[in-house]
């Protein structure tokens, strides 16, 4: 099965800089994948980890170690529209089903 | 590319009423998935399918039913709707192991 655990909320200032965690367990793992969800939007890809270590894309970071099961998508310069949901997921191969996190409510407050 | 479409984007339906909610995706990804996503909380898992006539179920699979007949097209049907199923409906599609790509979403209201 899968089980992932994220934080359900946080709080950053415009400008700054903000960690969201995920912890999981998980069978058959091949990579964590990290999602934005603006209120009253879909989903959107944002970021993938195969291998451990840090990926970088723009103001958005993602880590992965999978010795610690644990995962973080940093996010940069914070700006007021990266006010949204943040969920983490398994990246399966093939065959899986493919769940998410409960998801991180992010603020960012002027 | 239209991506993943879905219709309708939004549906009111009487407890007991049965409805299909349609997905469509347009680049040929093998993996389509349905979820629900109640007001402030995550995603759950309904019914999945890794290609043409293979479905399996998700988290939450009571009370729907999906088919997969073709790669474009997985509509997930409602067999007697209750409150319980009001909800936001997401449709994804993805290659095997690759980033989903999810559609509009459905929201439905059962009173």
């Amino acid at each position: 099965g899968q089980s992932l655990e994220q934080p359900s909320e946080v709080t950053a200032v415009e400008g700054a800089i903000v960690q969201i965690n995920c912890t999981y367990q998980t069978s058959g793992f091949y990579g964590l994948s990290w999602y934005q969800q603006h209120d009253g939007g879909a989903p959107t890809f944002l970021s993938y980890n195969g291998l451990d270590g840090l990926e970088e894309t723009g103001r958005f970071s993602s880590f992965l170690s999978r010795s610690d099961s644990y995962g973080y998508l940093l996010l940069q310069e914070l700006q007021m529209k990266d006010s949204a949901s943040y969920f983490c997921g398994p990246r399966g191969a093939g065959r899986r089903a493919l769940t998410f996190g409960s998801g991180t409510r992010l603020q960012v407050q002027p | 590319n239209a991506g993943v479409t879905q219709t309708p984007k939004f549906q009111v339906l009487k407890t007991g009423q049965s409805m299909t909610l349609q997905c469509a995706q347009d680049m040929n990804h093998e993996y389509m998935s349905w979820y629900r996503q109640d007001p402030g909380m995550g995603l759950r898992l309904i019914h999945y399918s890794v290609g043409a006539g293979i479905t399996d179920q998700g988290e939450v699979p009571n009370g729907y039913n999906v088919s997969r007949s073709t790669t474009e097209d997985f509509p997930l049907r409602l067999l007697s709707a209750a409150p319980s199923q009001t909800s936001v409906y997401f449709c994804a599609s993805s290659y095997p192991g690759q980033a989903q790509y999810f559609g509009p979403g459905t929201r439905l209201t059962v009173t």
